[in-house]
């Protein structure tokens, strides 16, 4: 089972500022990190999957970065609007291993 | 294309009964997860199926838990008997495969056990 964290835990920011979130995940037997978004009520939607180390993926406002050598992944959400306001979880698997998921970072973004 | 099908969405029951799921993936997928989460953790895996076989299921507690997927399509997840805590969001997700392609999570199932 691999050893997710995800920092912050929660964070609250005012609607037009930007911020990021970190994803830390053992380097060693590394095959693909995933990035989810969940809103409340809703399924969780896959946001990324990155497999190569260097490899930056954007989608609108929301972009990541992966760092494999290190084991970290960067969220970044520029300009953060309310409909931003979700638990972002990351998971990274090995291979053959499961899909792993973090605990995420509960974003709320206030108007 | 139609998105995972899961059933109920809500689900009330009392200690030491017993409480089943319904999951129907997006046609072609051949991997299916169930996937528990308890507030405030990370959803934990609880079973991985590659077509019918079970590929993980070391998280499952083989004691009460227990799941199939016949013919490689639906699958149904059993909780006897339940405890308080399984208490949880029961998600199903599909995807093509099992390597690196993004999973599609159905509604989930809100489980409450009195």
């Amino acid at each position: 089972i691999l050893n997710v964290e995800q920092s912050p835990q929660s964070l609250h920011v005012q609607e037009g500022d930007s911020t990021n979130f970190t994803c830390s995940f053992p380097s060693s037997n590394f095959y693909a990190l995933h990035w989810y978004r969940w809103e409340t009520a809703k399924s969780p939607e896959a946001l990324f999957v990155m497999t190569l180390n260097g490899d930056e993926k954007k989608k609108g406002r929301i972009s990541a970065t992966l760092n494999t050598k290190e084991g970290y992944s960067y969220l970044y959400i520029k300009g953060s609007q309310p409909e931003d306001s979700a638990t972002y979880l990351c998971a990274p698997h090995g291979g053959y291993q499961k899909v792993t998921f973090g605990t995420g970072t509960k974003l709320q973004v206030i108007p | 294309e139609a998105g995972v099908a899961q059933s109920p969405r809500y689900k009330i029951i009392e200690k030491r009964q017993s409480v089943a799921f319904w999951c129907n993936p997006i046609s072609g997928h051949a991997t299916l997860y169930w996937y528990q989460q308890i507030l405030g953790q990370g959803p934990k895996l609880l079973i991985q199926f590659q077509n019918n076989g079970v590929v993980d299921d070391s998280q499952l507690p083989k004691d009460r838990f227990s799941a199939e997927r016949l013919k490689g399509v639906d699958s149904t997840l059993k909780i006897q008997p339940a405890k308080l805590e399984d208490s949880a969001v029961y998600l199903c997700a599909s995807s093509r495969d099992r390597f690196n392609e993004k999973l599609f999570f159905g509604s989930g199932t809100q489980l409450s056990v009195l």
